[in-house]
């Protein structure tokens, strides 16, 4: 079975600064999405990001960043000028490509943003 | 489009209780999800459904039923609720397959059985 792992219960930065979030997954599978999700106060789960297993090229998307190391089974979420609207549950999540139900989420990392 | 919504917001339930969490997408998805968050957990499958009238087991699906009769709406029953079940559940939808894969999460729904 799957498993995703953030190491990190607890990270803070301070404002306009960059953090770097862990994650690490295992998995037999070749192919399959990793995403990181935010989940604010609100409880709404927003995306932040999603990778392809099959692109080596790491997503961006704005301040957000990943590093993808697929040899070691990592998945870093790096923010950079760090605003305070990011502070937030941060979760790391896998998804088989093909059996929509391996579907695994991390137990996520608490973001404080100092200003 | 309203997304993905989930009624009702919050409900408290007897042990020993049924009821049902309605779930409904307007985006035509053929993937549908039902988690659940306990406090301070990330999220664990429940069900998923890859189409109307097909349905499997996720991780934790003991305690639970669900039904997809159509497209849009993805019910969850809870049999005979127990402390155990008090949880945030969230309902998500996707289109299921090719590079754009992505789930849309309803608001949740809180329950606490006491």
């Amino acid at each position: 079975a799957q498993t995703v792992t953030q190491s990190q219960p607890e990270m803070s930065v301070q404002e306009a600064e960059t953090v770097t979030l862990s994650c690490t997954y295992d998995t037999s599978e070749s192919d399959y999405y990793l995403f990181w999700y935010k989940q604010p106060p609100s409880r709404q789960m927003i995306l932040v990001i999603r990778q392809e297993a099959y692109k080596q090229q790491n997503a961006t998307e704005n301040r957000f960043s990943v590093n993808f190391q697929k040899a070691a089974k990592s998945f870093s979420l790096k923010i950079s000028d760090s605003q305070l609207g990011d502070a937030a549950m941060y979760f790391c999540a896998y998804r088989s490509w093909t059996n929509a139900g391996k579907s695994t989420f991390g137990d996520g990392t608490t973001l404080t943003v100092k200003p | 489009n309203a997304g993905v919504t989930q009624t009702p917001k919050f409900r408290i339930l007897k042990i020993g209780q049924s009821m049902t969490l309605q779930c409904t997408q307007d985006m035509n998805h053929n993937y549908m999800y039902w988690y659940r968050q306990d406090p301070g957990m990330g999220l664990k499958l429940i069900y998923y459904s890859v189409g109307a009238g097909i349905t499997d087991k996720g991780e934790v699906p003991n305690g639970y039923n669900v039904s997809r009769s159509t497209t849009e709406d993805f019910p969850l029953r809870l049999e005979l609720a127990a402390p155990s079940q008090t949880s945030v559940y969230f309902c998500a939808s996707s289109t299921g397959q090719g590079g754009q894969e992505t789930q849309y999460f309803g608001p949740g729904t809180r329950l606490l059985v006491l």
